[in-house]
């Protein structure tokens, strides 16, 4: 099972500062790799997939980088609409999920 | 607009059974792979459950192999989780999700493009 290892765990940032998220593959997942948001209360929403295509309505300040088994995601200003947990997920042999990263208002 | 419902969470027993359902609107039902995640209490997401777009073929985790069957109704546009011989840590929110695609090509998958509201599943005695 390729494990999925997201860093920070929290990450405190104020409105319009930039936020990078980190995620590692225990191994080679290629470009099988996707963003998901989730807000309490709601279910995730697929922001990014393909390591770096935003899925449909994600607004562009949202953007994924990376290959094999490192990859980023970039929040380029947050909004206060932005402030929940993130996950990666590695779809490149079968599915795991990473174990999340909350972006917290400072 | 895609929608996805789940239905049939609730209450029940260690050993209990219970089935889930997922009905699909705003999209060709039969032409996309469906998956169930769950979500423990203030824990991550574990997909446990996938079936490709005709049925043929379908994923289980570890965790639920042998106690969960997946299946689909295409004509209904509904997909199904029986849950069998339940303990107490199977107690999460299930969601149902949308592949992005029809199914695996060997163990390459697919991103889940939408997600229904989730529904609670408990077992307690």
């Amino acid at each position: 099972e390729i494990v999925l290892t997201q860093s920070p765990g929290t990450l405190s940032l104020s409105p319009g500062e930039r936020a990078t998220l980190s995620c590692r593959a225990s191994q080679s997942v290629s470009s099988s790799l996707a963003w998901y948001q989730q807000k309490p209360g709601q279910a995730p929403r697929l922001l990014i997939y393909g390591a770096s295509s935003r899925a449909t309505g994600i607004p562009d300040r949202f953007s994924g980088s990376g290959s094999g088994t490192d990859f980023t995601l970039t929040i380029s200003r947050l909004e206060p609409e932005d402030f929940a947990v993130y996950y990666c997920q590695q779809y490149g042999s079968l599915w795991t999920f990473g174990q999340g990263t909350k972006v917290e208002i400072k | 607009e895609v929608q996805l419902l789940e239905s049939g969470g609730g209450l029940v027993q260690p050993g209990g059974s219970l089935r889930l359902s997922c009905a699909a609107s705003g999209f060709t039902f039969s032409n996309y792979a469906m998956t169930w995640v769950r979500q423990a209490p203030g824990r991550g997401l574990e997909c446990v459950s996938a079936i490709s777009d005709s049925g043929g073929s379908a994923y289980y985790a570890d965790s639920v192999k042998g106690r969960f069957t997946i299946s689909r109704d295409n004509s209904k546009n509904t997909l199904y989780l029986q849950m069998n011989s339940l303990r107490a840590e199977d107690t999460a929110l299930y969601y149902c999700a949308k592949g992005a695609r029809r199914s695996c090509s060997g163990a390459s998958c697919y991103a889940f493009d939408y997600w229904g509201q989730e529904t609670l599943v408990t077992v307690s005695s």
